[in-house]
């Protein structure tokens, strides 16, 4: 079993609705990190949480430290949005981190 | 504006070629990790480096090996390339731990990797 469970593994959704991708875990972190990887490769940094809830512009990531468990919504989805979502975990005392598999959104116009 | 830059975007090698991967991070950073990307896997850590000449294995180092010589440079090095090791190759860059605040990895656009 992977430490770090996404789902889902693929989702395609028109323009305009409201995304959510799931995250679980299974071991105790230290951070949380959200990413992006737009076709051709690039991995962009979006959110890193310890606790709580963060938001930038139209997404938002909140974390259950308690439950293992952490979602990155998309409000207002756009065609734009359409990548690959991937969670990662740093595990306490590591400078490295876990990856899940990754979440395909498609958004459709 | 931060950077990570990898030395060629395609690559095609033939098998038993030694192969060179090349990345260069401009922010001063300690750590420094190269991972391998293929579908239904996910990124999986070939090595990392947490200071120049040190070095870590990850998750999958049979195959590969890699040189810190100086702190903004990590070279991945596969001795004789096989057609298991065609994938897409990343490289990544963080402060160390306690440094500051975030210990976010920065990316660069990756080395897609074909061995034939």
């Amino acid at each position: 079993k992977n430490e770090v469970e996404q789902s889902p593994q693929n989702l395609t959704a028109q323009e305009g609705e409201f995304i959510t991708i799931n995250c679980s875990y299974s071991v105790g972190i230290s951070a949380l990190h959200w990413l992006q990887q737009h076709p051709g490769g690039g991995i962009v940094s979006l959110f890193m949480l310890s606790s709580g809830k963060k938001k930038h512009g139209r997404l938002i990531a909140t974390i259950n430290i308690q439950e293992k468990h952490s979602s990155l919504h998309i409000t207002a989805s756009h065609p734009r949005d359409s990548a690959v979502y991937i969670c990662a975990v740093r595990l306490s005392g590591n400078e490295k981190l876990t990856f899940g598999t990754g979440t395909r959104l498609t958004i459709i116009p | 504006d931060v950077k990570v830059t990898q030395s060629s975007r395609y690559l095609v090698k033939r098998t038993g070629e030694k192969v060179f991967l090349e990345c260069v991070q401009d922010m001063d950073h300690e750590n420094m990790f190269w991972y391998r990307q293929d579908p239904g896997l996910g990124l999986r850590l070939i090595y990392f480096s947490y200071d120049v000449k040190m070095k870590e294995k990850g998750d999958i180092p049979e195959g590969y090996s890699v040189s810190r010589e100086k702190k903004e440079r990590f070279s991945l090095i596969l001795e004789s390339a096989s057609t298991n090791q065609t994938s897409m190759y990343l490289c990544a860059s963080s402060q160390r731990t306690g440094r500051g605040p975030y210990n976010e990895q920065f990316f660069g656009p990756g080395t897609r990797l074909t061995v034939l």
